[in-house]
């Protein structure tokens, strides 16, 4: 059965650090990974999708990575704003299984 | 383009009551998902489909009946609602297993007395 795990939990930074977010996964059978922002009281929205043939992948101030046969993703976000307090989501879409499994999430807080 | 509606969006039921709760796509998504998101336990899955006329348990199915008569609605069951049901659901579609995103709708908060 897949695991998640996202570490740190919880996150408090003053704004224009630079910030890392962890997931590790215990089956490397995926197809991709997906890394998601959730507002709080809102839905999901997908920042980056990182297929299982790349290393990693860029979108503006965010950059994604993928090792699989480590079993770890992490998120780089570059010069954190208050806008970016939120909670991070990552979720491996598991190989042959349709599924994607979720991690608890890293609750991040910018302070301004 | 509307992407993954979810209605009803808040809904308070009594113990023991029925609803449904309905997901469309206008997307022509092939899959579709059913999650519940509790605090501290993050999204878990409870039913998925992969096509029109097909369904799949997930994680936590116990409860929950779904239906997929039509490719773009993914319907989601309560037949007596309870307490631990209190949550809130999510719905997601995907365009099949190709390397493509996962899209999600807005929530429906449901509270069971």
């Amino acid at each position: 059965k897949q695991e998640v795990t996202q570490i740190p939990a919880a996150l408090s930074v003053p704004e224009g650090e630079n910030l890392v977010l962890n997931c590790s996964f215990t089956d490397s059978a995926i197809y991709n990974l997906q890394w998601f922002r959730q507002d709080p009281g809102k839905g999901l929205t997908s920042l980056l999708l990182i297929q299982s043939s790349q290393r990693e992948q860029t979108s503006g101030r965010l950059n994604a990575s993928l090792d699989k046969s480590s079993g770890r993703s992490t998120l780089y976000i570059a010069a954190s704003q208050p806008g970016d307090s939120a909670t991070y989501l990552c979720a491996p879409w598991m190989d042959s299984s349709y599924k994607l499994i979720f991690g608890s999430g890293t609750r991040l807080l910018v302070r301004p | 383009n509307a992407g993954v509606t979810q209605t009803p969006k808040f809904r308070v039921l009594k113990t023991g009551q029925s609803m449904t709760l309905l997901c469309a796509q206008d997307m022509n998504h092939e899959y579709m998902y059913w999650y519940r998101q509790d605090p501290g336990m993050g999204l878990r899955l409870i039913h998925y489909s992969v096509g029109e006329g097909t369904t799949a348990k997930g994680e936590v199915p116990d409860g929950y009946n779904v239906s997929r008569l039509k490719k773009q609605n993914f319907l989601l069951g309560l037949e007596s609602a309870a307490p631990s049901q209190t949550s809130v659901y999510f719905c997601a579609s995907k365009p099949d297993s190709s390397n493509t995103e996962a899209f999600f709708g807005q929530g429906t908060r449901l509270t069971v007395v």
